[in-house]
């Protein structure tokens, strides 16, 4: 099936850093999304995205669709110790039907 | 807001048990998934349904089977628990397949096979 790289695999930055992650797959993608899981709680969506080159803003965060529709990354700029939790990307192939993950980022914000 | 909810947030079974978990979504949403989450392993994709009666297996189908009787509940079976199905479970739902609607994901059951 198809398969996503997501890297990195977990980061520890200082609280003000800002961050970036991104996915990589073999596969097209016509939606490229990215959520956000909280400690104990089930991944909730931060942005989604589904044009080839599409650059968009959700407050501190940016995710970009990339040309190839092959990859996507995420920047989040001066972290701050809530922005602490698992990001996934996403794929969604519209004629599969289902989405397609990566592993994840463990992201760790030091105050 | 669309609500995700999952009848366990724990549950601890013997292995050999029948196991349900079940979820329920309120906003009419199409389809409906069961992914099971693991350290290091991310999200991997049981079961989904696109329709009521309708299933297609994921990546990861066996030792499982679902039931979608009624368009916003989508069921997910252990016949026979065993210890390597100790993981957190997730159940999500989406709007329609075409649009390439976003998943709506509830709180998670972490189910301990014993």
């Amino acid at each position: 099936g198809q398969q996503l790289n997501q890297s990195p695999q977990s980061m520890f930055i200082q609280e003000g850093e800002d961050v970036s992650m991104n996915c990589t797959s073999s596969s097209i993608f016509n939606t490229w999304l990215w959520y956000k899981q909280d400690p104990g709680e089930g991944p909730v969506l931060l942005i989604a995205l589904y044009k080839a080159g599409e650059l968009t803003s959700n407050g501190r965060l940016t995710a970009q669709f990339g040309i190839t529709r092959k990859d996507s990354f995420l920047n989040i700029s001066a972290s701050i110790p809530s922005d602490v939790g698992i990001y996934f990307c996403a794929g969604i192939n519209t004629n599969a039907g289902k989405s397609t993950f990566g592993d994840g980022t463990t992201l760790t914000v030091k105050p | 807001d669309v609500k995700v909810t999952q009848s366990s947030r724990y549950l601890v079974k013997r292995t050999g048990e029948k196991v349900f978990l079940e979820c329920v979504q309120d906003m009419d949403h199409e389809n409906m998934f069961w992914y099971r989450q693991d350290p290091g392993l991310g999200l991997r994709l049981i079961y989904f349904s696109y329709d009521v009666k309708m299933k297609e297996k994921g990546d990861i189908p066996e030792g499982y089977s679902v039931s979608r009787e009624k368009k916003e509940r989508f069921s997910l079976i252990l016949e026979s628990a065993s210890t390597n199905q100790t993981s957190m479970y997730l159940c999500a739902s989406s709007l329609r397949t075409s649009e390439g609607s976003p998943l709506h994901f509830g709180n998670g059951t972490r189910l301990t096979v014993t």
